[in-house]
Protein backbone atom coordinates (compact mmCIF):
# COMPACT_ATOMS: atom_id res chain seq x y z
CA UNK A 1 0.00 0.00 0.00
CA UNK A 2 0.77 3.56 -0.16
CA UNK A 3 2.77 4.76 2.75
CA UNK A 4 4.05 8.33 3.99
CA UNK A 5 6.18 9.52 6.25
CA UNK A 6 6.98 12.86 8.17
CA UNK A 7 10.08 13.64 9.80
CA UNK A 8 10.43 14.18 13.05
CA UNK A 9 7.44 12.34 15.07
CA UNK A 10 7.80 15.25 17.18
CA UNK A 11 9.84 18.10 18.25
CA UNK A 12 10.13 20.55 20.92
CA UNK A 13 11.62 23.82 20.20
CA UNK A 14 11.91 27.33 21.92
CA UNK A 15 10.09 30.54 20.95
CA UNK A 16 11.66 32.33 17.83
CA UNK A 17 13.28 29.57 16.55
CA UNK A 18 12.52 27.54 13.13
CA UNK A 19 11.31 24.06 12.70
CA UNK A 20 11.05 22.04 9.41
CA UNK A 21 9.02 19.03 9.37
CA UNK A 22 9.47 16.47 6.17
CA UNK A 23 6.78 14.86 4.09
CA UNK A 24 7.88 12.01 2.03
CA UNK A 25 5.84 9.52 -0.05
CA UNK A 26 8.12 6.28 -0.37
CA UNK A 27 6.64 4.15 -2.97
CA UNK A 28 4.72 6.62 -5.01
CA UNK A 29 5.04 9.71 -6.34
CA UNK A 30 2.85 12.69 -5.56
CA UNK A 31 1.41 15.20 -7.59
CA UNK A 32 0.33 17.28 -4.98
CA UNK A 33 0.81 16.87 -1.15
CA UNK A 34 -1.46 18.52 1.18
CA UNK A 35 -0.50 19.79 4.49
CA UNK A 36 -3.11 19.92 7.26
CA UNK A 37 -2.83 21.00 11.27
CA UNK A 38 -5.05 19.62 13.81
CA UNK A 39 -5.60 20.48 17.61
CA UNK A 40 -6.21 18.79 20.70
CA UNK A 41 -9.74 16.89 20.28
CA UNK A 42 -10.39 18.69 17.18
CA UNK A 43 -10.56 18.12 13.65
CA UNK A 44 -8.23 18.62 10.53
CA UNK A 45 -7.82 21.84 9.27
CA UNK A 46 -6.15 22.38 5.90
CA UNK A 47 -3.42 24.14 5.53
CA UNK A 48 -1.78 24.15 2.13
CA UNK A 49 -2.01 22.69 -1.36
CA UNK A 50 1.71 22.13 -2.89
CA UNK A 51 1.82 21.03 -6.25
CA UNK A 52 5.42 19.53 -7.37
CA UNK A 53 7.66 22.44 -8.87
CA UNK A 54 4.88 25.26 -7.87
CA UNK A 55 3.88 27.58 -5.32
CA UNK A 56 1.47 26.21 -2.48
CA UNK A 57 -1.59 27.37 -2.50
CA UNK A 58 -2.35 28.56 1.19
CA UNK A 59 -5.90 28.47 2.78
CA UNK A 60 -7.28 31.80 4.18
CA UNK A 61 -6.22 32.85 7.03
CA UNK A 62 -2.63 30.95 6.88
CA UNK A 63 0.29 33.35 7.27
CA UNK A 64 2.25 32.25 4.45
CA UNK A 65 5.80 33.91 5.76
CA UNK A 66 5.13 32.02 8.68
CA UNK A 67 4.53 28.34 7.49
CA UNK A 68 6.50 27.99 4.46
CA UNK A 69 6.24 25.41 1.83
CA UNK A 70 8.02 24.07 -0.54
CA UNK A 71 7.48 21.02 -2.74
CA UNK A 72 10.51 20.30 -4.69
CA UNK A 73 10.25 16.98 -5.70
CA UNK A 74 7.68 14.35 -6.42
CA UNK A 75 8.23 12.44 -3.27
CA UNK A 76 9.37 15.28 -0.88
CA UNK A 77 7.62 18.21 0.56
CA UNK A 78 9.00 20.52 3.59
CA UNK A 79 6.82 22.84 5.80
CA UNK A 80 9.08 24.93 7.94
CA UNK A 81 7.30 27.15 10.48
CA UNK A 82 8.94 29.88 11.07
CA UNK A 83 9.69 32.09 14.67
CA UNK A 84 7.69 29.56 16.45
CA UNK A 85 5.48 30.65 18.88
CA UNK A 86 3.46 28.80 21.71
CA UNK A 87 0.46 29.50 19.51
CA UNK A 88 1.83 27.47 16.86
CA UNK A 89 1.81 24.24 19.01
CA UNK A 90 -0.12 21.78 17.27
CA UNK A 91 -0.13 18.08 15.32
CA UNK A 92 0.96 18.81 11.78
CA UNK A 93 -0.52 15.94 9.10
CA UNK A 94 0.54 15.78 5.63
CA UNK A 95 -0.98 13.79 2.90
CA UNK A 96 -0.22 13.15 -0.51
CA UNK A 97 -2.32 12.29 -3.67
CA UNK A 98 -0.99 9.29 -5.89
CA UNK A 99 -0.15 10.23 -9.10
CA UNK A 100 -1.22 6.71 -11.13
CA UNK A 101 -3.38 4.72 -8.44
CA UNK A 102 -6.77 4.31 -9.44
CA UNK A 103 -7.75 4.83 -5.56
CA UNK A 104 -9.05 8.30 -5.64
CA UNK A 105 -8.01 9.02 -1.74
CA UNK A 106 -4.79 10.86 -0.26
CA UNK A 107 -2.66 8.86 1.82
CA UNK A 108 -1.36 10.25 5.25
CA UNK A 109 1.86 10.73 7.25
CA UNK A 110 1.65 9.55 10.79
CA UNK A 111 1.84 13.50 11.90
CA UNK A 112 4.57 15.49 13.60
CA UNK A 113 3.49 16.98 17.33
CA UNK A 114 5.50 20.50 17.82
CA UNK A 115 5.59 21.88 21.10
CA UNK A 116 7.28 25.24 21.15
CA UNK A 117 8.18 26.64 24.37
CA UNK B 1 -17.89 28.21 1.74
CA UNK B 2 -18.52 24.77 2.11
CA UNK B 3 -19.47 23.63 5.72
CA UNK B 4 -19.23 19.76 7.30
CA UNK B 5 -21.09 18.82 10.21
CA UNK B 6 -21.23 15.87 11.56
CA UNK B 7 -22.88 14.09 14.39
CA UNK B 8 -22.81 12.86 17.29
CA UNK B 9 -19.97 14.36 18.07
CA UNK B 10 -19.46 11.91 20.99
CA UNK B 11 -21.31 8.18 21.29
CA UNK B 12 -20.03 5.96 24.18
CA UNK B 13 -22.27 2.53 23.06
CA UNK B 14 -22.49 -1.52 24.17
CA UNK B 15 -20.71 -3.90 22.01
CA UNK B 16 -22.85 -5.59 19.88
CA UNK B 17 -25.23 -2.49 19.44
CA UNK B 18 -26.05 -0.94 15.94
CA UNK B 19 -25.69 2.87 15.45
CA UNK B 20 -25.26 5.64 13.06
CA UNK B 21 -23.01 8.40 12.42
CA UNK B 22 -24.31 11.10 10.16
CA UNK B 23 -22.55 13.73 7.99
CA UNK B 24 -24.10 16.67 6.34
CA UNK B 25 -22.30 19.26 3.93
CA UNK B 26 -23.56 22.68 2.54
CA UNK B 27 -22.58 22.54 -0.93
CA UNK B 28 -22.65 20.08 -3.51
CA UNK B 29 -19.76 18.10 -3.73
CA UNK B 30 -19.94 14.44 -5.05
CA UNK B 31 -16.54 12.92 -2.98
CA UNK B 32 -17.11 11.95 0.32
CA UNK B 33 -14.50 10.64 2.27
CA UNK B 34 -14.78 8.60 5.31
CA UNK B 35 -11.47 8.48 8.33
CA UNK B 36 -10.49 6.55 11.26
CA UNK B 37 -8.29 8.06 14.02
CA UNK B 38 -6.45 6.57 16.85
CA UNK B 39 -5.25 8.52 19.72
CA UNK B 40 -2.10 10.30 18.91
CA UNK B 41 -1.82 8.81 15.91
CA UNK B 42 -2.78 9.52 11.88
CA UNK B 43 -5.24 8.84 9.67
CA UNK B 44 -6.78 5.66 8.32
CA UNK B 45 -8.81 6.04 5.01
CA UNK B 46 -11.70 3.68 5.24
CA UNK B 47 -14.55 4.64 2.50
CA UNK B 48 -14.23 6.38 -0.88
CA UNK B 49 -17.88 7.57 -1.63
CA UNK B 50 -17.84 9.03 -5.09
CA UNK B 51 -21.15 9.09 -6.64
CA UNK B 52 -25.18 9.46 -5.71
CA UNK B 53 -26.00 6.33 -3.97
CA UNK B 54 -22.84 4.54 -3.74
CA UNK B 55 -22.71 2.45 -0.86
CA UNK B 56 -19.35 0.82 0.55
CA UNK B 57 -19.03 -1.85 3.18
CA UNK B 58 -15.93 -3.05 5.07
CA UNK B 59 -16.77 -5.62 8.08
CA UNK B 60 -19.12 -4.33 10.31
CA UNK B 61 -18.62 -0.40 8.82
CA UNK B 62 -20.65 0.31 6.01
CA UNK B 63 -21.05 4.30 4.62
CA UNK B 64 -23.79 5.73 1.89
CA UNK B 65 -23.81 8.50 0.11
CA UNK B 66 -26.87 10.50 -0.99
CA UNK B 67 -25.71 13.85 -3.20
CA UNK B 68 -28.72 15.02 -3.19
CA UNK B 69 -29.97 15.29 0.45
CA UNK B 70 -25.98 15.98 0.63
CA UNK B 71 -25.97 13.51 3.43
CA UNK B 72 -23.47 10.56 4.28
CA UNK B 73 -24.32 8.11 7.13
CA UNK B 74 -21.56 5.41 8.59
CA UNK B 75 -23.40 2.36 10.20
CA UNK B 76 -22.03 0.29 12.30
CA UNK B 77 -23.15 -3.24 12.77
CA UNK B 78 -22.71 -5.31 15.87
CA UNK B 79 -19.91 -2.96 17.46
CA UNK B 80 -16.88 -4.76 18.67
CA UNK B 81 -14.21 -2.59 21.11
CA UNK B 82 -11.67 -2.59 18.22
CA UNK B 83 -14.25 -0.07 16.89
CA UNK B 84 -13.48 2.43 19.68
CA UNK B 85 -11.82 5.61 18.18
CA UNK B 86 -12.53 8.55 16.02
CA UNK B 87 -14.49 8.63 12.81
CA UNK B 88 -14.08 11.56 10.83
CA UNK B 89 -16.16 12.59 7.04
CA UNK B 90 -14.78 14.69 4.97
CA UNK B 91 -15.61 16.47 1.41
CA UNK B 92 -13.83 17.24 -1.47
CA UNK B 93 -14.55 21.03 -2.12
CA UNK B 94 -13.28 21.35 -5.34
CA UNK B 95 -14.79 17.58 -6.91
CA UNK B 96 -11.55 17.54 -8.38
CA UNK B 97 -8.34 18.79 -6.38
CA UNK B 98 -8.79 16.66 -3.28
CA UNK B 99 -9.19 19.48 -0.93
CA UNK B 100 -11.32 18.68 2.02
CA UNK B 101 -12.92 19.98 4.56
CA UNK B 102 -13.51 17.84 7.51
CA UNK B 103 -15.99 17.44 9.71
CA UNK B 104 -15.88 18.07 13.76
CA UNK B 105 -15.37 14.48 14.34
CA UNK B 106 -17.37 11.77 16.37
CA UNK B 107 -15.27 10.24 19.41
CA UNK B 108 -17.09 6.38 19.55
CA UNK B 109 -15.88 4.63 22.36
CA UNK B 110 -17.56 0.78 22.55
CA UNK B 111 -17.43 -0.61 26.50
CA UNK B 112 -17.13 -4.61 26.30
Amino acid sequence: GAVVSQHPSWVICKSGTSVKIECRSLDFQATTMFWYRQFPKQSLMLMATSNEGSKATYEQGVEKDKFLINHASLTLSTLTVTSAHPEDSSFYICSARARSRVADTQYFGPGTRLTVL
Amino acid sequence: ELKVEQNPLFLSMQEGKNYTIYCNYSTTSDRLYWYRQDPGKSLESLFVLLSNGAVKQEGRLMASLDTKARLSTLHITAAVHDLSATYFCAVDRSNSNYQLIWGAGTKLIIKP
